[in-house]
């Protein structure tokens, strides 16, 4: 069992609407969550960082950590064909230590 | 935030040649350095880690004598592939952190092609 599972998708929905991405994983010392995007040919970009449970928002992203669950999920509103890309969850343990990564899912936007 | 510079951002070389990638941390100093690598449509698997001053930690399975990682200072890491066999084609990219947590951004990625 991988330590983090995610969705490879693709995810395909049409402009405008709200999406929902979610990871799962197994780690319970797992305390620090991260969203990124990643373009094609480009390195991961920062979206969102949570650290334990709650939620999160900033503009139209919204990250929920869910740590009884070990659950994590991110919604993009409005969505837009600029978002179209994948996202990868990330999570750590206490303090800083290396990332473990989902594999990612693939999400088209289409105008 | 942190900005990270990272280069060349791709290269094609030779098999059996060697090629070095850089990674510098602009605005913040960077004690730890993390180095992942990327097959297509596949997420990032972390290589190895290096601290500054210190040899580098590689995960199990990435060969230490392949992948050369130097730490020297605390704005600049490479990453050499020694002896690069097509194989070793793939997506390099760094993640620089310090001590108070910065590290949760990426350089933009190498891409190397071995033919």
């Amino acid at each position: 069992q991988k330590e983090v599972e995610q969705d490879p998708g693709p995810l395909s929905v049409p402009e405008g609407a709200i999406v929902s991405l979610n990871c799962t994983y197994s780690n319970s010392a797992f305390q620090y969550f991260m969203w990124y995007r990643q373009y094609s040919r480009k390195g991961p970009e920062l979206l969102m960082y949570t650290y334990s449970s709650g939620n999160k928002e900033d503009g139209r992203f919204t990250a929920q950590v869910d740590k009884s669950s070990k659950y994590i999920s991110l919604f993009i509103r409005d969505s837009q064909p600029s978002d179209s890309a994948t996202y990868l969850c990330a999570m750590s343990g206490t303090g800083f230590q290396k990332l473990v990564f989902g594999t990612g899912t693939r999400l088209l936007v289409s105008p | 935030g942190a900005v990270v510079s990272q280069h060349p951002s791709w290269v094609i070389c030779k098999s059996g040649t060697s090629v070095k990638i850089e990674c510098r941390s602009l605005d913040f100093q960077a004690t730890t350095m993390f180095w992942y690598r990327q097959f297509p449509k596949q997420s990032l698997m972390l290589m190895a880690t290096s601290n500054e001053g210190s040899k580098a930690t590689y995960e199990q399975g990435v060969e230490k004598d392949k992948f050369l990682i130097n730490h020297a200072s605390l704005t600049l890491s490479t990453l050499t592939v020694t002896s690069a066999h097509p194989e070793d084609s793939s997506f390099y990219i760094c993640n620089p952190a310090d001590r108070v947590g910065y590290g949760y951004t990426f350089g933009s990625g190498t891409r190397l092609t071995v033919v």
